[in-house]
């Protein structure tokens, strides 16, 4: 069974502060996936990186991918109340069927 | 396109009772899936289906069946409730989930309580 830790599980810090979201495994993914999740709904896919050594960068946030395709990070930059959220990531096995291997996420807040 | 929709929404149930997690589709999408999340936890994956008629199983199937009769439809049924089986259930639907990096679109989820 392929594990995904996250890490920190919880975070709360203020408006205008930059964070990193970290996700580790002893296993190799195909690819990596990051989710955003708001209270009683599913969660959103936000990117998907597949090269070893990518970097993605979408407005403030920005993702890598591990050389070895074994971890990731999300980095936001000046956060906004608007990022509180359930963050996710989700490694990919290959396969005919590839299957997600979800981390257990990461709560953020950001006060005003 | 109303995308990946789930009923109900909530639902409680006593233990050894039966139910049935509905789970629609209309985007045409050959693979679907079924995941529980627990509070704290990550999703994990129940059941999947490559295409109508096939399914398999996931990482925690146990307790669970699935049927995929159509492209669009793909039920969840739980026989006999058990405390355990409390969770917020996801469905999600992919267009190619044989391609690396395919899309889950996932569903609002339903809330089920075992007591």
């Amino acid at each position: 069974t392929q594990l995904l830790e996250q890490s920190p599980q919880f975070l709360s810090i203020q408006e205008g502060e930059n964070l990193t979201v970290y996700c580790n495994s002893s296993s190799v993914f195909s690819s990596l996936q990051w989710y955003r999740q708001e209270p009683g709904e599913g969660p959103v896919l936000l990117v998907t990186v597949v090269t070893g050594g990518e970097v993605k960068k979408l407005k403030r946030l920005t993702f890598q991918f591990g050389d070895a395709r074994k971890d990731s990070s999300l980095h936001i930059t000046a956060a906004q109340p608007g990022d509180t959220g359930l963050y996710l990531c989700a490694g990919e096995s290959s396969g005919s069927a590839r299957q997600l291997t979800f981390g257990s996420g990461t709560q953020l807040t950001v006060l005003p | 396109n109303a995308g990946v929709t789930q009923t109900p929404k909530f639902r409680i149930l006593k233990i050894g009772q039966s139910m049935t997690l509905q789970c629609t589709q209309d985007m045409n999408h050959n693979y679907m899936y079924w995941y529980r999340q627990d509070p704290g936890m990550g999703l994990k994956l129940i059941y999947y289906s490559v295409g109508a008629g096939i399914t398999d199983k996931g990482e925690v199937p146990n307790g669970y069946n699935v049927s995929r009769s159509t492209t669009e439809d793909f039920p969840l049924r739980l026989e006999l409730a058990a405390p355990s089986q409390t969770s917020v259930y996801f469905c999600a639907s992919s267009y190619d989930g044989g391609r690396r990096g395919d899309t889950q679109y996932f569903g609002p989820g339903t809330r089920l309580t075992v007591l």
